[in-house]
């Protein structure tokens, strides 16, 4: 089955530096990816929708400059945190659906196992 | 954004029982998906009923849809240890795959 790949499990940084989190889909294509950010005991807030090759959909709220998204290749997105401080601490989690071969036929995502963050 | 309602926000039952989570949502669906959640980690596609359909199962998975009161159910028989997360409901926003989440029910599994 589809597997995604999230790269560091757990990352704890010091105040005003960047983090770089990786989401790989193993053994499919993902045009589209998705980056969430999930509060303790919460459900998951979409932050920002990511395409291949085009600049990354942000939802309201979201600062741009401050998670930055790279889609490269068909593979791979990275979610880079910039300058990051105690309030971006958080599990952030991506996920990613198949351009083929999808269950049903409807748009079922794959998640990677989640990113926790915790900024000094 | 969220357009799904889960509840209860927490349910705790002893093992061999059944669970039954609910899921409310407010705009027309295609499908609806129920995602599992295993503590500090990511989320795993559990089941997809469509909007034609009434019910569905996958083993010990009992999901029903009723689309007149856009109301959803997930019924666990038998319920184990194991099954002991944070299930949520989704349903799709666009054809871009984009998911809009439920709150998520906390299920405890007492052995």
């Amino acid at each position: 089955g589809a597997v995604v790949s999230q790269h560091p499990s757990r990352v704890i940084c010091k105040s005003g530096t960047s983090v770089k989190i990786e989401c790989r889909s193993l053994d499919f294509q993902a045009t589209t990816m998705f980056w969430y950010r999930q509060f303790p005991k919460k459900s998951l807030m979409l932050m920002a929708t990511s395409n291949e090759g085009s600049k990354a959909t942000y939802e309201q709220g979201v600062e741009k400059d401050k998670f930055l998204i790279n889609h490269a290749s068909l593979t791979l997105s990275t979610l880079t945190v910039t300058s990051a401080h105690p309030e971006d601490s958080s599990f952030y989690i991506c996920s990613a659906s198949p351009k083929t071969g999808r269950v049903s036929g409807a748009n079922v995502l794959t998640f990677g196992a989640g990113s926790r963050l915790t900024v000094l | 954004s969220q357009q799904g309602e889960e509840d209860p926000q927490a349910l705790s039952i002893q093992e061999g029982e059944n669970a039954t989570m609910n899921c409310s949502y407010k705009t027309s669906i295609n499908n609806l998906q129920w995602y599992r959640q295993n503590s500090g980690r990511g989320l795993v596609h559990l089941i997809l009923i469509r909007s034609n359909e009434r019910e569905k199962h996958s083993g010990r998975l009992r999901v029903t849809l009723d689309t007149s009161k856009k109301s959803s159910s997930l019924l666990i028989t038998a319920s184990r240890a194991a099954d002991t997360a944070s299930y949520f409901c989704a349903s799709p926003m666009d054809s871009n795959y984009q998911l809009i989440w439920g709150a998520g029910t906390k299920l405890i599994i007492k052995p």
